[in-house]
């Protein structure tokens, strides 16, 4: 089975603090996917890569950037985070989509 | 891109069949239907997809119409463990035709009760 790790499950970080949330996936899977989930909106899309060193902008990536240097890990980066960024983060991967625990991640 | 309608709660005896409807009218013909399910702080966990054929495997059963406009899981013998959001999901083609963006609607909160 495709297993994706998310490095925390709870993470609190202050306004303006840069933020980085890691991904790891143990198969050689080429999509890549960050979605952050709240209440009431469902799963959005913020950033997908198909390939390393290469990523495209999903439906909320204001905020938010990405780096993939390596198949295997994806990693979301919050360049200077603010409230309105509360949320569980989810990382997810190709064929079948397996996901990871997510990250509930507070700015306060 | 798709959308998905589902009921936004259930309730199932424990022992017995579950039945989740969804609703996808707008569906084109080379997208898939994708059930997820999640419980409480966790991850999204892949049930099962299908594109017209029924379709069944350990966990659960996928019904899709004819018209491929509605599709119904089956959770077989329900237990108290299945509580969960059971969503329903459309796949579409990325550009490159590598995956696809899943487009999570608010799914059905299901609830099995002793």
């Amino acid at each position: 089975d495709v297993k994706v790790t998310q490095s925390s499950r709870y993470l609190v970080k202050r306004t303006g603090e840069k933020v980085f949330l890691e991904c790891v996936q143990d198969m050689d899977h080429e999509n890549m996917f960050w979605y952050r989930q709240d209440p009431g909106l469902g799963l959005r899309l913020i950033y997908f890569s198909y390939d390393v060193k290469m990523k495209e902008k999903g439906d909320i990536p204001e905020g938010y950037s990405v780096s993939r240097e390596k198949k295997e890990r994806f990693s979301l980066i919050l360049e200077s985070a603010s409230t309105n960024q509360t949320s569980m983060y989810l990382c997810a991967t190709d064929t079948g989509y397996t996901f990871g625990s997510g990250t509930r991640l507070t700015v306060v | 891109d798709a959308k998905t309608t589902q009921p936004p709660s259930m309730d199932c005896a424990e022992g017995r069949a579950a039945n989740l409807p969804c609703n996808h009218s707008t569906i084109s013909g080379n997208e898939y239907v994708y059930w997820y399910r999640q419980i409480h702080s966790q991850g999204p966990q892949y049930i099962i997809h299908g594109l017209k054929n029924n379709e069944t495997n350990e966990m659960a059963s996928l019904i899709i119409t004819e018209d491929r406009k509605s599709s119904t899981l089956i959770l077989p013998h329900a237990t108290l463990r299945d509580t969960a959001v059971y969503y329903c999901i459309v796949r579409v083609e990325w550009i490159y035709n590598q995956g696809g963006k899943l487009i999570f609607g608010q799914g059905t909160e299901l609830s099995v009760k002793p």
